[in-house]
């Protein structure tokens, strides 16, 4: 009955190569998020839905691309992977009403090589 | 967005109570105080949010003077697993729902 699961936990390719991440919350929230944390460990937002339209886009680069099918999944489309996208990806979620008590995924370390 | 500013790491033993402090000089009449935890290999969890004076729960005490340019995460008898690193925000409860994380605290709990 995991709140916020993302699915792969990790995940290694090869520079160059499109790939996906997948997120789902089972809170009823209506806010989804994703967020980056690089090898210095800060967290940063990239993008934030709510009712499966786009509110935030941190100046991530266009070969990062959100979906939301809808309100329980937010997943993350990477096309033409750089080095410098190794990182660790966190999906959150949280409820209109408490928007500051943000539900975190366990996150995906992405290792590109 | 106001900007925080915590100590980067501390040490503490078991049993001991902990206080992390945030400064954030330059924080908006509303603008709310919100506190992470984050163990390794975890993604953060909220711990406990307030506006003014103090607020408490089952986890942890947070108290912010008057001026509220600064607040304290209380940690009451710690244990080896509260070792975790601390986030302190600051932002405004709503609107854009944007969470800035800063480095945050290394919280080290030893036996």
């Amino acid at each position: 009955d995991t709140a916020v699961s993302q699915t792969p936990k990790y995940l290694v390719t090869q520079m160059g190569n499109d790939k996906s991440i997948k997120c789902e919350q089972n809170l009823g929230h209506d806010t989804m998020y994703w967020y980056k944390q690089d090898s210095k460990k800060f967290l940063k937002i990239m993008f934030s839905y709510n009712n499966k339209e786009l509110i935030i886009n941190e100046t991530v680069p266009n070969r990062f691309s959100p979906k939301s099918p809808d309100k329980a999944h937010l997943n993350l489309h990477i096309n033409s992977l750089e080095l410098g996208d190794s990182a660790v990806y966190f999906c959150a979620s949280s409820h209109r009403d408490r928007p500051r008590e943000a539900f975190f995924g366990q996150g995906t370390r992405l290792t590109v090589v | 967005l106001a900007k925080t500013t915590q100590p980067i790491s501390m040490d503490s033993y078991e049993g001991q109570e902990v206080n992390i402090t945030c400064s954030h000089n330059n924080i908006a009449t509303n603008d709310y105080i919100t506190w992470y935890q984050q163990f390794p290999s975890q993604g953060p969890r909220f711990i406990i949010q307030g506006y003014k004076t103090k607020v408490t729960n089952e986890v942890a005490s947070l108290f912010i003077p008057a001026d509220r340019k600064s607040s304290t995460l209380s940690l009451p008898r710690v244990s080896l697993s509260d070792t975790a690193v601390y986030y302190c925000l600051v932002g405004p409860r709503w609107g854009l729902n944007k969470f800035y994380f800063g480095s945050g605290t290394k919280l080290n709990v030893k036996p």
